[in-house]
This record gives C-alpha cells, sequence and structure tokens, in this order.
C-alpha cells in the first residue's frame, strides 16, 4: 500500500462544474499536509496548505481529518485553466523530513 | 529570492559517463530532496538532506550519488545509467512544516 493515495482520475467535468479530490495518508505521525498543483512538463506548485480547521482560498477549499488520515479538494466553478494533475502531499519532519506525494488525480475540464 | 534552480534543464548522456545534476536555493531551508518522476506518475522521492546530512535514501541505486557541498547546493552525480533512469529530476526545499519549493527540473534521456 502506497503511503499517500489519490483516485487517479481522470475526472473529466465541464466548465462550472464543482470537483472533489480525496486523498488518504497511512503515516499516523504525518504532521504537514499540501495541495499542488502540476501541469504537463513542468515542475509541481502549490495550491494551497491544509489545516484542521479547513480553508479556503478563493474557488478551493482544502479539509483535514487527522482521526480518519484523510484531506480532500473541493473546486468550485471549474475553470478550463484548472486542468492539471492535483498531488496530496503529506510532510513528516523533525528528525528528517519526508516529503511525499500522493499518486495525483487527473482533471481535465471541458468547455 | 523564493526560487530554487536547476541546472542543466535538459541533460542526454550514454550510459557510460559521468553527469552531475546542481540545484541551488538561497530561502535558507535547511531541507533539501531529489524527487524521481516517470511520465503520468507522481514524484517519487530519492534524497532527502536535512542540515547538510544525508538522512533518507529511498534505497536509491548507487549509480545515483548525492551531495550537499553546503546548505544551499544540492548535487546529484550520475554514473553508469540505465535507460530506464531517463526522467524528469526534481530538487525541492523546504523548512520544517512549511511548504516545499520545487525547482523546474531536469529532463534527463539515457542513450
Amino acid at each position: 500500500r502506497k503511503e499517500v493515495e489519490q483516485d487517479p482520475g481522470p475526472f473529466n467535468v465541464p466548465e462550472g462544474a464543482t470537483v472533489a479530490f480525496n486523498c488518504t495518508y497511512s503515516n499516523s505521525a504525518s504532521q504537514s499536509f499540501f495541495w499542488y498543483r502540476q501541469d504537463c512538463r513542468k515542475e509541481p506548485k502549490l495550491l494551497m496548505s491544509v489545516y484542521s480547521s479547513g480553508n479556503e482560498d478563493g474557488r478551493f477549499t482544502a479539509q483535514l481529518n487527522r482521526a480518519s488520515q484523510y484531506i480532500s479538494l473541493l473546486i468550485r466553478d471549474s475553470k478550463l485553466s484548472d486542468s492539471a494533475t492535483y498531488l496530496c502531499v503529506v510532510n513528516t519532519y523533525g528528525a528528517t523530513n519526508k516529503l511525499i506525494f500522493g499518486t495525483g488525480t487527473l482533471l481535465a475540464v471541458q468547455p | 529570492d523564493t526560487e530554487v534552480t536547476q541546472t542543466p534543464k535538459h541533460l542526454v548522456m550514454g550510459m557510460t559517463n559521468k553527469k552531475s545534476l546542481k540545484c541551488e536555493q538561497h530561502m535558507g531551508h535547511r531541507a533539501m530532496y531529489w524527487y524521481k518522476q516517470k511520465a503520468k506518475k507522481p514524484p517519487e522521492l530519492m534524497f532527502v538532506y536535512s542540515y547538510e546530512k544525508l538522512s533518507i535514501n529511498e534505497s536509491v541505486p548507487s549509480r545515483f550519488s548525492p551531495e550537499c557541498p553546503n546548505s544551499s547546493l544540492l548535487n546529484l552525480h550520475l554514473h553508469a545509467l540505465q535507460p530506464e533512469d531517463s526522467a524528469l529530476y526534481l530538487c525541492a526545499s523546504s523548512q520544517d512544516g512549511f511548504r516545499a519549493f520545487f525547482g523546474q527540473g531536469t529532463r534527463l534521456t539515457v542513450v
């Protein structure tokens, strides 16, 4: 079993749709959580950090459930430019830092 | 300066060559990472340096040899690679628990 798992998709949605991505992680010692976005042949870029209280950034909402070891990302009013791979990233730090990527979910927003 | 710089951007090497990938950051981050990414797959962690010491080696073959000459630089020395080692190699840096910044990557082709 991978340390961080996501539904690989692809998610094909029309413009304006709401889409949700899920991510589960196996290491209960994980301490910080992020969603990254990666466009084809580019490096991953931070979309947002994820906090236990939940957080929102414009059309994007992230949630963390530590008890269930589950992270989610909700995108409202999808735009064509949202088409990308969304990667859940889990960080365990302290004595060592370990930043692990989920398997990634491909989103294709259709006109 | 919130940037991670990787050189070269593209590299073609023969199976008997020796080459090095370079990564530089000036954000004062004490954790630096090497990832390998194959097409349509998420980045896979290879090595982590914390405070200039190798803290994680994810069972990477010895033909990949990391080096951290100082807190701003990270190298990946390559020797006797195989065609299946062709991939995008990403460098990242972070400070405990906070977001990781990624370089644009080196696209490596082994012929």
